[in-house]
């Protein structure tokens, strides 16, 4: 089955720095990668994903690349802000017969710091 | 409209209760899921629903038994839990058949606690 490795466990930048997560997956028939973030107390919200066809995604200061020949995808956050604290999954999906399952990286903790 | 319902949103329940979980989603999602999530840990996956019929079971104990009555309601019925089932149950939905993965839209979760 997949396996999905994040990198690092917890990360402080300062305010207006940039931020890099990484995680690498085991199953190269996965083909949708999807980021989450969580904060406190809250449900995972979608904040930008990737699809296998495609290499690299912006969405203003986040952005998420892909290596399939590596198996491995990074998302990269630009001028920080505290409210960017917050811990951050990725995923990767792979498709069953009927249903795509979705597994989770082990998370990072993001903290910015004013 | 994005929305994915759960409630309750808090429950506290003996370890001789029987009680539900129950989730909505009115998006035409056809896959439903739930998900439970340890404090500090990823989401881990529990089962799938597709089209109404259970897809996936990753081997979770028979104390929490799923139902799915129709293509918008999930239900997680509990019985006989233990104080280490306490966590944050997630459900999901998605769209299926695209052929590049479907976008898992969560609810706010439901927080259990077994005392």
């Amino acid at each position: 089955g997949e396996n999905v490795e994040q990198h690092p466990s917890t990360l402080s930048v300062q305010e207006g720095d940039s931020a890099v997560i990484k995680c690498t997956y085991s199953d190269s028939a996965s083909n949708y990668f999807p980021w989450y973030k969580q904060e406190l107390g809250k449900r995972p919200q979608l904040i930008i994903d990737i699809r296998s066809n495609v290499g690299e995604k912006k969405d203003q200061r986040i952005a998420v690349t892909l290596n399939k020949t590596a198996k491995h995808f990074s998302l990269h956050i630009t001028e920080t802000q505290p409210e960017d604290s917050a811990v951050y999954f990725c995923a990767a999906t792979s498709r069953g017969r009927n249903t795509d399952k979705l597994i989770f990286g082990t998370g990072t903790r993001l903290q910015v710091f004013p | 409209d994005t929305e994915v319902t759960q409630t309750p949103k808090h429950l506290v329940m003996g370890m001789t209760n029987k009680k539900s979980l129950k989730c909505e989603q009115h998006m035409g999602h056809r896959a439903m899921y739930w998900y439970k999530q340890k404090a500090k840990k990823p989401p881990e996956l529990m089962f799938v629903y597709s089209y109404e019929k259970l897809s996936i079971n990753e081997s979770v104990p028979s104390r929490f038994s799923p139902e799915c009555p129709n293509s918008s309601l999930l239900n997680l019925h509990l019985h006989a839990l233990q104080p280490e089932d306490s966590a944050l149950y997630l459900c999901a939905s998605s769209h299926l058949g695209t052929t590049r993965g479907n976008t898992i839209y969560f609810g706010e979760g439901s927080w259990l606690t077994v005392v």
